[in-house]
């Protein structure tokens, strides 16, 4: 693994549905978070980690959940997808402060 | 909350003229961090300033943090088509926890 993956690259999903998105870092970076990027709307913060065992709510977490087991891994999960969801996500991990390393992201299309 | 405006959405310029984007937060910043995207890729770190009135130069890219710390631009030399993509801004300010609030960005379009 070479800094921060993302799987799955792209998925299509029907509504309701469950999906998990995988990140997975080896950069030892405590801090990881999760965008969503919208056209004409920027970045913005679904859920973050500042160490492992913790999470906190972004700017739009409403239909998302995280969990951060250990340091490397932080899924991100849509316990019943809906159409709004429709965008691409991005990983990235930090060491607070300091700049910020994004994954290659993973584009979801609701249907 | 925190807010971070950023002029303009979009700038389409004639390679050799120069680009400019500005930044504006609704609060004081500890630090901003200035991001290219590619079109298709990911966001890539470029800088960050820390200090008021702090400068910073890379080759043809010149950053600049507000005195008051509440603004921020990116001025771009002689615009090459190497330089098209997504220039975003992301502040951190007291008390966020170390959470980045990216402006929406400033799509850049170069013409050979």
């Amino acid at each position: 693994i070479a800094g921060i993956t993302q799987a799955p690259t792209s998925q299509i999903l029907a509504a309701g549905r469950r999906m998990t998105l995988r990140c997975t870092q080896d950069m030892r970076h405590n801090a990881m978070y999760w965008y969503r990027q919208d056209l004409g709307l920027g970045l913005r913060l679904i859920h973050y980690s500042n160490t492992a065992g913790t999470t906190g709510k972004g700017e739009v977490p409403d239909g998302y959940s995280v969990s951060r087991a250990n340091t490397d891994d932080f899924p991100l999960t849509l316990a019943s997808a809906v159409p709004s969801q429709t965008s691409v996500y991005f990983c990235a991990t930090g060491t607070g402060l300091n700049e910020q390393f994004f994954g290659p992201g993973t584009r979801l299309t609701v249907l | 909350g925190q807010q971070v405006m950023q002029i303009p959405q979009y700038q389409h310029v004639q390679e050799g003229e120069d680009f400019t984007t500005y930044c504006n937060s609704s609060t004081t910043l500890s630090n901003i961090q200035w991001y290219k995207q590619r079109p298709g890729g990911h966001p890539v770190f470029l800088i960050q300033l820390v200090k008021s009135g702090e400068v910073k130069k890379q080759k043809r890219l010149t950053f600049q943090f507000g005195e008051a710390k509440k603004n921020s631009s990116l001025h771009i030399t002689a615009t090459q088509t190497t330089d098209v993509g997504t220039y975003f801004c992301a502040g951190i300010s007291g008390g966020s926890n170390y959470k980045l609030t990216f402006g929406k960005g400033t799509l850049l379009t170069v013409n050979p």
